[in-house]
């Protein structure tokens, strides 16, 4: 089977760093992505990793562990704007069909 | 570029009617659609792949006589939902693959489509 778990929300201050955890199990691996939903829109592509480490783009950064079948999203220098719901997905065995996580809605205080 | 849009941004029609939703790669040519549900407060729920030329396919639980999916052309893709009933009442949206920053194919979601039957 396969299956994504992350939290449901999070808090956070404005300026700070959060890191929201996504844990997945998959019938063979084909990266992990991140996607941003603000409320009421559709989702817009963060990252994509499919090896294992650190990606840092600008303030959002993405890590994959694939041999403990983890990924992290950080997000530095926190904006209001940032309050959103954050995604974790993965290809669904070897098809290009994605299987979300629940998603993390994350809200930024002042 | 990867730009994705969807007609109508919304819609409110009464139950038994049919609803026709259209979603265009504006920039790139899509051989393969998504097309995802999403209700109140949950994930995106993945309910068929269209293909362009050929039948889509559906997602286990979804049924395909009440959400026709048509790819008619590379860049146009439509699902009609038919005899709709307040339970289908969601945001409906899609998606379509292509390169993304890295030459990774990535998938492009259009703005979504938000559905009130009455």
């Amino acid at each position: 089977g396969q299956n994504i778990d992350q939290p449901t929300e999070m808090t956070a201050t404005e300026g700070a760093i959060v890191q929201i955890n996504c844990t997945y199990q998959t019938s063979g691996f084909n990266g992990l992505f991140w996607y941003q939903q603000h409320a009421g829109e559709a989702p817009t592509f963060l990252s994509y990793n499919v090896l294992d480490g650190l990606e840092e783009k600008g303030r959002f950064s993405s890590f994959l562990s694939r041999s403990k079948g983890y990924s992290y999203l950080l997000l530095k220098e926190l904006q209001m704007k940032d309050s959103a719901s954050y995604l974790c997905a993965a290809p669904r065995g070897n098809t290009d069909k994605l299987i979300f996580g629940t998603g993390t809605r994350l809200q930024v205080f002042p | 570029g990867a730009v994705v849009s969807q007609h109508p941004s919304w819609v409110i029609c009464k139950s038994g009617t049919s609803v026709k939703i259209e979603c265009r790669s504006l920039d790139f040519q899509a051989t393969t659609m998504f097309w995802y549900r999403q209700f109140p407060k949950q994930s995106l729920m993945l309910m068929a792949t269209s293909n362009e030329g050929s039948k889509a396919t559906y997602e286990q639980g979804v049924e395909k006589d009440k959400f026709l999916i048509n790819h008619a052309s590379l860049t146009l893709s439509t699902l009609t939902v038919t005899s709709a009933h307040p339970e289908d009442s969601s945001f409906y949206i899609c998606s379509a693959r292509a390169l993304g920053g890295g030459g990774q194919e990535t998938q492009y979601f259009g703005p979504g489509t938000r559905l009130l039957v009455l």
